[in-house]
């Protein structure tokens, strides 16, 4: 069967600092893999999404970037996160084709002073 | 702009009752619609979904969509107080890889 890991689970980090969640996905290969973000209370926002190793679509402008280095690694990353980078982060992914339903991580928390 | 109509809610609604969560989509070329349950704190899980006019039964769950009307909606029979979360649908239009989610409908079942 297929799993998806995400970690870490919680993170405290101050603004400015540097940021990467990493997703790892077993059991299937050649996943559509994607990030969300959930802010409190909000619906998700979809982030990123690959269809395959080194390709990458963004769908909001913003101080994030994303990268899969391997078929089933995809990480999300930031060089200076600000305040209102706050917020639930997900990774899903689904087989590799359309009209997939998406399977969630588990979610990273993450908290900027 | 492609989006999803959700009550936010919550919905109460007693143990043992029917609950009916209810999801209106703009666009037309929608052909796949998920269901998701949410628990406070915890990612979404896949509960349903449904690529064709009509119902879609899973234990007590029970999907009905209707292209035409351009909605759809998810039935929970005998609902148990561990079925109170927030429920989200989504639709993709036909060939996209990209889905869209309505906000969701927190569910309360009270005992």
């Amino acid at each position: 069967s297929q799993t998806i890991h995400q970690w870490p689970a919680t993170l405290v980090q101050p603004v400015g600092s540097p940021l990467s969640l990493e997703c790892t996905v077993e059991g299937t290969s050649n996943p559509n893999l994607y990030w969300y973000r959930q802010a409190a209370g909000r619906g998700l926002q979809l982030l990123f999404y690959s269809v395959g190793i080194g390709q990458i679509s963004s769908e909001v402008p913003q101080n994030l970037s994303a990268s899969r280095p391997q078929d089933r690694q995809f990480i999300l990353s930031s060089k200076k996160l600000l305040l209102s980078d706050s917020g639930f982060y997900l990774c899903a992914w689904t087989k590799g084709a359309r009209d997939q339903p998406q399977h969630f991580g588990d979610g990273t928390r993450l908290s900027i002073l | 702009q492609k989006e999803v109509e959700q009550n936010s809610g919550p919905l109460s609604v007693p143990e043992g009752a029917i609950a009916s969560l209810n999801c209106t989509y703009s666009d037309r070329g929608s052909q796949s619609f998920f269901w998701y349950r949410q628990y406070s704190g915890k990612s979404p899980e896949l509960i349903m979904f449904i690529y064709s006019n009509g119902d879609k039964e899973d234990g007590r769950f029970t999907a009905q969509l209707n292209k035409a009307s351009q909605y759809v909606s998810l039935l929970i029979r005998d609902s148990q107080p561990s079925d109170s979360a927030t429920y989200l649908c989504a639709f993709q239009s036909g060939g996209s890889y990209i889905p869209t989610f309505g906000r969701g409908t927190s569910l309360i079942v009270h005992p």
